[in-house]
């Protein structure tokens, strides 16, 4: 399973656009990205996942470049509530478990 | 989505003693797989559970330690053998979806004294 790298910590505004990038540099073929958020005291919950390019659904947005190297949540219009910890995965289309990194804690001010 | 209840909530324990978590899944999934998180850690996982199989350690886990049973496609327990206060940690169960995405229990808060 391929390793990501990401920040540990990010900080930001209510109302801003909040991009969160991972790198997974030794990504295989058959892998895919995907993201999780977790609140304290609750397991983490799925956010998107993608292939490559674009993937947007009702809560965020994934950026994939055509290297498949790295890639970028993006979370528009963050408010109080998105403080949280979003992990970055790579997942193998033909295995189902999956490896947590270390994370990145958001914290969002008024 | 799969809604996932895990018992207990939390626990105190005593050193040496043995825990069981359990966890129940509204729907029947193939795989189960079961983690650990230390406070302020990211997720490792323990094991896969299979129903009918033993189950898979990763590296650092044993099953004398870390025994799982998984009796039926809706349910699977972790065991917590011999406790020691290194154990305290949050331990949570998470099922996958047909579209590759897992759905995670509310966690085990366990903590030995």
């Amino acid at each position: 399973l391929a390793k990501t790298t990401q920040p540990i910590s990010m900080d930001s505004y209510e109302g801003q656009e909040v991009n969160i990038t991972c790198s997974h540099n030794n990504i295989a073929t058959n892998d895919y990205i995907t993201w999780y958020q977790q609140f304290p005291s609750q397991g983490p919950r799925f956010i998107i996942q993608g292939y490559k390019t674009k993937v947007t659904n009702e809560v965020a947005s994934l950026f994939i470049p055509a290297d498949r190297k790295s890639s970028t949540l993006s979370l528009p219009r963050v408010s109080l509530s998105d403080t949280a910890v979003y992990y970055c995965l790579v997942q193998n289309s033909s295995a189902s478990k999956i490896i947590f990194g270390s994370g990145t804690r958001l914290s969002i001010r008024p | 989505s799969a809604v996932i209840s895990q018992k207990p909530s939390r626990d105190i324990c005593q050193r040496g003693t043995s825990l069981t978590i359990q966890c129940q899944v509204d729907s029947q999934v193939t795989m189960m797989f079961w983690y650990r998180q230390q406070p302020g850690q990211s997720l490792t996982l323990i094991a896969t559970a299979n129903q009918g199989s033993e189950a898979t350690y990763e590296s650092g886990f044993v099953i004398d330690k870390f025994p799982i049973s998984r009796p039926n496609l809706t349910f699977s327990t972790l065991t917590v053998s011999n406790m020691s206060p290194e154990d305290s940690s949050i331990y949570l169960c998470s099922v996958e979806s047909k579209y590759n995405e897992q759905f995670f229990g509310p966690g085990t808060r366990l903590t030995v004294l």
